[in-house]
């Protein structure tokens, strides 16, 4: 089991461009999580996917950013028109059910500049 | 909304020695609770959890929650230089699937 596997593990882009963010959550787990890692800030809850269907985007900044999960094997995270304070690590973690133990991959670390 | 809180920041201790790390949170309706450890680079890693008023302890690792005073703590015996890591304390609500993670302590232990 290779565990949560995120790609690419750091992107760097111009402020305004587009930054697509995969997570591939392990095989046979039904619920996925996408959170934003800052100093400032730490782990925050951006949103939560149960069987492929979204459950929770309550923290996803509304207008820039989208989450899908067009099937079991795959999650993709999208930020339109970059800012520099996206700059952050971000991290995706799945569970076999939705109140079991979060199992996160290594993260992908987004540079705006 | 959930609110948890971590002490220290930061905590140095010598090697062999106990290392012990504090959490509280903000609603008893938090029915679990894990200890993560992170290390440079890496996602975090799920260490120990506790469910219930109690203790529980596992190799190293000892966790101690007491719901009436909303706080829970984690203690590593023997501490070696491999442990040093940021910990982060993490609660979710009866019923809920939202993890809430604390803002972590960092522990450094030294050779």
């Amino acid at each position: 089991n290779a565990g949560v596997i995120q790609t690419p593990r750091h992107k760097v882009t111009g402020k305004g461009q587009e930054a697509t963010l995969w997570c591939e959550p392990i095989s046979g787990h039904s619920a996925v999580f996408w959170y934003r890692q800052t100093i400032v800030q730490g782990l925050e809850f951006l949103t939560y996917f149960r069987n492929q269907a979204p459950i929770d985007d309550s923290g996803m900044p509304k207008e820039r950013f989208s989450a899908q999960m067009p099937n079991q094997s795959h999650s993709t995270l999208k930020i339109q028109s970059t800012q520099p304070q996206d700059s952050a690590v971000y991290l995706c973690a799945s569970s076999q059910e939705s109140q079991n133990t979060l199992y996160f991959g290594a993260g992908t670390r987004l540079s705006v500049l | 909304q959930e609110k948890v809180q971590q002490s220290p920041e930061s905590l140095i201790v010598p090697e062999g020695a106990m290392s012990s790390l504090n959490c509280t949170f903000s609603n008893s309706a938090s029915q679990s609770i894990w200890w993560y450890q992170q290390h440079p680079g890496k996602g975090p890693e799920a260490l120990i959890s506790i469910f219930s008023n109690g203790n529980k302890k596992e190799g190293r690792l000892t966790v101690y929650l007491n719901r009436a005073s909303l706080h829970v703590s984690l203690h590593i015996r023997d501490s070696q230089p491999s442990d040093s890591a940021v910990y982060l304390c993490a609660v979710r609500r009866t019923g809920g699937y939202k993890v809430v993670f604390g803002s972590g302590t960092r522990l450094l232990v030294s050779p």
